[in-house]
């Protein structure tokens, strides 16, 4: 079955070292998304591609980087200068259906920085 | 920037109760709005897509409406399950990414 695999699910880091999070999707799509969630608060966009590489940056990109050197693969590393890593972080893709975009998610992984 | 504001913030209700939640946005340069639902340590599952104002949508027990004039859309259940209980967002589509609310979390008690 096509989807997105995030992996792990679980990461703990000590505080200082980067830290790269998987995402891989076999789903064919061409943008590919990374949201950050803290505790009662709403999803927020880190980084989105559109296409092979090619990147933006979302609301939050400070302390993070990504690549896209392949359309499967979407990677983001956590850098040392992210004040407050520890948080869950989703992946997703999407296709457009005309001017609506149809989006699938991970499930997650959850950073731990000690 | 974008907001998307999720009401109430969390709902505990009993099994066979119908319940709704308000999901509000600006309406201006509106594109989409989804409706997911995401339980714990799962992918969020889609629900609707939204675009037309006015636009009603309906699946099994849960159905949605969208008014794009006035920024809101509406989530409803009937005679909730336990099995309903999750986390529902209802991100607002610009230009490409997905803009969420924190979401309302649903608990059904049996």
């Amino acid at each position: 079955d096509g989807g997105i695999t995030q992996s792990p699910k679980y990461l703990f880091r000590k505080e200082g070292q980067n830290v790269t999070l998987s995402c891989e999707q076999n789903l064919n799509h061409d943008a590919m998304y990374w949201y950050r969630q803290d505790p009662g608060q709403g999803l927020r966009l880190i980084y989105y591609s559109q296409i092979v590489n090619d990147f933006q940056k979302g609301d939050i990109a400070e302390g993070y980087s990504v690549s896209r050197e392949k359309k499967e693969s979407f990677p983001l590393t956590v850098t040392s200068a992210q004040k407050n890593p520890t948080a869950f972080y989703l992946c997703a893709s999407s296709i457009p259906q005309g001017a609506v975009y149809g989006y699938t998610f991970g499930s997650g992984t959850r950073l731990t920085v000690v | 920037i974008l907001n998307v504001e999720q009401s109430p913030q969390s709902l505990h209700v009993q099994e066979g109760d119908s319940t709704n939640f308000t999901c509000s946005f600006p309406s201006s340069n509106f594109y989409a709005l989804h409706w997911y639902r995401w339980e714990t340590a799962k992918s969020p599952e889609a629900l609707f897509v939204m675009t037309l104002n006015g636009d009603e949508k309906k699946k099994g027990r849960i159905s949605a409406t969208l008014n794009t004039k006035e920024g809101y859309s509406y989530l409803y259940i009937k005679g909730s399950q336990p099995e309903d209980s999750a986390t529902y967002l209802c991100p607002v589509q610009a230009g490409t990414a997905l803009i969420f609310g924190k979401g309302t979390t649903l608990s059904v008690s049996s």
